[in-house]
């Protein structure tokens, strides 16, 4: 089924461990971003990519690492896990900057303990 | 101060209400203005968009943009419990070439 596959669904990590998010979409879109959402905070942006080997920072990128090797994936890196990093993280894509709408993938829910 | 700002709630209405929506916005160079529903335990989903100023209608849902008063309705007539979700308003400048969000909106609808 086309969209927004997210691996993996839950995640426990101890504080300074290191961990990737995976992302991938099958919609040829050249946009990708990834979200944390924290409860009564929304969606905030952590870093995106307009392209294959192109990526930018969000508004909370401290902590984590993005590359785009290919169209279809976009990794999520944590370095050294802490516990402010307890989130849900969306990884979205859309043909253009969003203006039309995101497809979100379901989620990747991470305890960092 | 966050550039969009959306009525906190929760909202609880029983079915059949019409139910608004609001998120109001302060950066004038906002174009495209969305809305997501999200489910619980759910990745956002996209509901309407729409550009600039005007009205959107998509059968029960109709968006409302007011750029003049930089605020954004969502309008759910003949709401049912299956419309019981988090709504989240987002905007973007094109030139930014980014989405806000705002922080969301948990509706109930009681059957």
């Amino acid at each position: 089924n086309a969209g927004v596959t997210q691996t993996p669904k839950f995640q426990v990590l101890k504080t300074g461990q290191s961990m990737t998010l995976q992302c991938a979409q099958d919609m040829n879109h050249e946009y990708m971003s990834w979200y944390r959402q924290d409860p009564g905070m929304g969606l905030r942006l952590i870093h995106y990519s307009v392209g294959a080997g192109i990526t930018d920072q969000g508004e909370v990128p401290n902590g984590y690492n993005v590359s785009r090797s290919t169209t279809e994936d976009f990794p999520l890196r944590l370095l050294s896990a802490a516990p402010s990093q307890t989130s849900v993280y969306f990884c979205a894509s859309s043909y253009g900057p969003g203006g039309r709408g995101y497809t979100f993938g379901s989620g990747t829910r991470l305890t960092v303990v | 101060q966050k550039e969009v700002e959306q009525d906190p709630g929760p909202l609880s209405v029983p079915e059949g209400a019409i139910v608004s929506l609001n998120c109001t916005y302060s950066n004038s160079a906002f174009q495209y203005f969305m809305w997501y529903r999200q489910y619980s335990r759910k990745g956002p989903e996209l509901l309407m968009y729409t550009y600039s100023s005007g009205n959107k209608e998509d059968g029960r849902f109709t968006a409302q943009v007011d750029k003049s008063s930089k605020y954004i309705s969502l309008f759910i007539r003949d709401s049912q419990p299956s419309d019981s979700a988090t709504y989240l308003c987002a905007m973007m400048d094109t030139n930014a070439g980014k989405s806000t969000f705002g922080d969301g909106t948990t509706l109930t609808v009681k059957p």
